[in-house]
């Protein structure tokens, strides 16, 4: 049972550069988020999904886009990479909207752009 | 705007009692989470509070009072393991998670 996996880990793009963040959780969870960490700030939310086939803007969405088309996999994309996205960025699902709300997070995915 | 407010930086003892505290304020609550972040590793989920009063899981206990927007997050018998961010976060009223920048607790032997 591995839970939630990112790939890649660890990724140095130049700016303008475009890529895909692949999330892959085998808990059979319907909702899964992206997330952004950088230093001194809260996670911010940047796409969510609900189910498969479905997604959502969330706090700071601009710049990257999203694809929900299988229920175990998120994927998050970089169009044209800028320094402003260099961070952590974490995937997180959880099993619904009614439970507790405890998350399970992946590793994180650490990116430069230079 | 939507706002938690949690110290930077604490430092404590081994073997001491540490109290995080967190304030929020957010349009409307759906509960209250405490996360556990190592350097470099990702969130794990510590507790859940909903309604007022004290939950206590082992070590850790999680304190709400909704009336005041207050949590706070009690460490006991601190070890050198628990050397981590402590992340508060508020479900708001579209169950939307807003995040504190969390606290780093330093332990000291």
């Amino acid at each position: 049972n591995a839970g939630v996996t990112q790939t890649p880990k660890f990724r140095v793009l130049k700016t303008g550069q475009s890529m895909t963040l692949l999330c892959a959780q085998d808990m059979n969870h319907e909702y899964m988020y992206w997330y952004r960490q950088d230093p001194g700030m809260g996670l911010r939310l940047i796409h969510y999904s609900v189910g498969e086939g479905t997604t959502a803007k969330g706090e700071v969405p601009d710049g990257y886009n999203v694809s929900r088309l299988k229920k175990q996999n998120f994927l998050l994309g970089l169009e044209s990479a800028a320094p402003s996205q260099t961070s952590v960025y974490f995937c997180a699902s959880k099993f619904g909207r009614a439970d507790t709300g405890e998350l399970f997070f992946g590793e994180g995915s650490r990116l430069t752009v230079l | 705007g939507q706002n938690i407010d949690q110290p930077t930086e604490m430092t404590a003892t081994e073997g001491a009692i540490v109290q995080i505290n967190c304030t929020y304020q957010t349009s409307g609550f759906n509960g209250l989470f405490w996360y556990q972040q190592h350097a470099g590793e990702a969130p794990t989920f510590l507790s859940y509070n909903v309604l007022d009063g004290l939950e206590e899981k082992g070590r850790f206990s999680s304190f709400l009072s909704r009336s005041k927007g207050y949590s706070y997050l009690l460490l006991k018998e601190l070890q050198m393991k628990d050397s981590a961010s402590y992340l508060c976060a508020v479900k708001d009223s579209n169950y939307q998670l807003i995040w504190g920048a969390g606290t780093k607790l330093i332990i000291k032997p």
